[in-house]
């Protein structure tokens, strides 16, 4: 089947270092990737998106790469801060709608 | 600019009970729609889309049902709520033109069959 996974579902880190989180997907090559970021109790919010032919997109603090060797998207914060904390999603298209991971949930202490 | 409604905030339903959470979209118009489940601890789980009046897809077959009577309006409904239909339901929508299915998510439902 169609896999899109979040392997870590939780991730700590300092204030002030890089978040790093993975998103990788098995048997099929989707165009294009897409970001989320999710608060407690609240609806997620769109961030980035990257084409399978974009390796590397930016947003102020946000990187997001897209390798199709490897079948994987990592997404970057640099410079954390403890309002970065929230649960962060990745999503795949299929057709007019979008398969979302389990999402990894980093928490940026201070 | 669009702003996405979605209500109640937060509903505790007996098992047995019916269910309707209401969803709406201002300021676009043909949006599709969309209706996710989010269960504790689990990703979110796409349970219909629309891309038109009259026009739904179901994602995964469940006790779960939902309309689209106007062009800017989801209801998502059941006639009898079981215990594992508890969780947060979000309702989303894309522009038709948009590109690669970005969506915008309403605040949620947090619903508690008990």
């Amino acid at each position: 089947s169609q896999k899109i996974e979040q392997n870590s579902e939780a991730l700590n880190i300092q204030e002030g270092k890089t978040a790093t989180l993975t998103c990788n997907y098995t048997n099929y090559s989707p165009a294009y990737l897409q970001w989320y970021r999710q608060d407690p109790g609240r609806g997620p919010v769109f961030l980035l998106l990257i084409r399978e032919n974009e390796k590397e997109k930016r947003k102020e603090r946000l990187k997001v790469t897209f390798d199709t060797t490897l079948k994987q998207s990592l997404f970057h914060i640099t410079a954390s801060q403890p309002a970065d904390s929230a649960t962060y999603l990745c999503a795949r298209g299929a057709g007019t709608a979008l398969i979302f991971g389990k999402g990894t949930t980093l928490s940026v202490s201070s | 600019s669009q702003t996405i409604h979605q209500w109640p905030a937060t509903l505790v339903q007996p098992v047995g009970s019916p269910l309707s959470l209401e969803c709406t979209v201002e300021g676009t118009s043909n949006p599709n729609l969309y209706w996710y489940r989010q269960a504790a601890g689990r990703g979110l789980q796409l349970l219909f889309y629309s891309v038109g009046i009259g026009q739904i897809s179901s994602e995964v077959p469940q006790n779960l049902s939902a309309s689209r009577p106007q062009d800017r309006q989801f209801i998502l409904s059941s006639k009898k709520l079981l215990l594992s239909d508890s969780g947060f339901y979000l309702c989303a929508w894309c522009p038709i033109l948009a590109a690669k299915n970005i969506q915008y998510f309403g605040a949620g439902t947090r619903l508690s069959v008990l």
